[in-house]
């Protein structure tokens, strides 16, 4: 089956300790995104690519950022893991966004992160 | 500046009885609103996707409808496996694709 795989699913880091997460898809989607969501609250997106084209929130942290080596895979790099940074990371896939039209995003089972 | 509430945030349900979660929403101008189901630890699962005012889909037990101001989510004779969070999702006109979250309802549903 077509699907978000996102890695690991736990992930447990020190405060300071930079860490990466891992997202991959077999969906062949061009767009893909990374979401940041804490208990009881709304998925708030991080940044997304557009194939090879980043484009940040304005209110992402620069403790943030990402890489996509290849339509398949992106990271999402924590530099400097904070208290205040615990929560789930989502990743995201969707077709083409460009034309106005609408593409559903599909996402991953999510990887928890606690900061020590 | 746009915005989407849900109510209620929290909901208790009888298996059998049956409810309705809201969305409501004031965008720019709508291009697609949908539904998202989260389970517990677990990414939102995709439910149902709306584009205009009158338009209704239904997947098992759940029916959503969408008027020009919010969205109703019908949950008929729920089952315990209904229970999770309910997000409902809005991209508008204006956008190259963002999604806009409500925060959610969370419902439960017990034997």
């Amino acid at each position: 089956d077509a699907m978000v795989i996102q890695n690991p699913r736990y992930q447990v880091t020190q405060f300071g300790k930079p860490v990466t997460l891992s997202c991959s898809q077999t969906l062949n989607h061009n767009v893909m995104y990374w979401y940041q969501q804490k208990s009881s609250q709304a998925p708030k997106l991080l940044f997304h690519y557009y194939d090879k084209d980043f484009n940040n929130e304005a209110d992402t942290p620069d403790n943030f950022q990402s890489r996509r080596p290849n339509t398949s895979f992106c990271f999402l790099d924590i530099r400097s893991p904070g208290l205040g940074d615990a929560a789930m990371y989502l990743c995201a896939t969707s077709r083409d966004i460009v034309g106005g039209l609408v593409h559903t995003q599909y996402f991953g089972p999510g990887t928890r992160l606690t900061v020590l | 500046e746009d915005q989407v509430t849900q109510s209620p945030e929290a909901l208790r349900l009888q298996e059998g009885e049956s409810s309705s979660l809201n969305c409501s929403y004031t965008v720019s101008g709508l291009r697609g609103l949908f539904w998202y189901r989260q389970d517990p630890g677990k990414g939102p699962e995709f439910l149902f996707t709306l584009y205009s005012a009158g338009e209704e889909k239904e997947k098992e037990r759940l029916k959503a409808t969408l008027t020009k101001k919010e969205s109703f989510l019908h949950i008929t004779a729920p089952k315990p496996e209904d229970s999770a969070t309910y997000l409902c999702a809005v991209q508008v006109t204006d956008s190259w694709g963002k999604l806009q979250f409500g925060a959610g309802t969370q419902v439960v549903v017990t034997p």
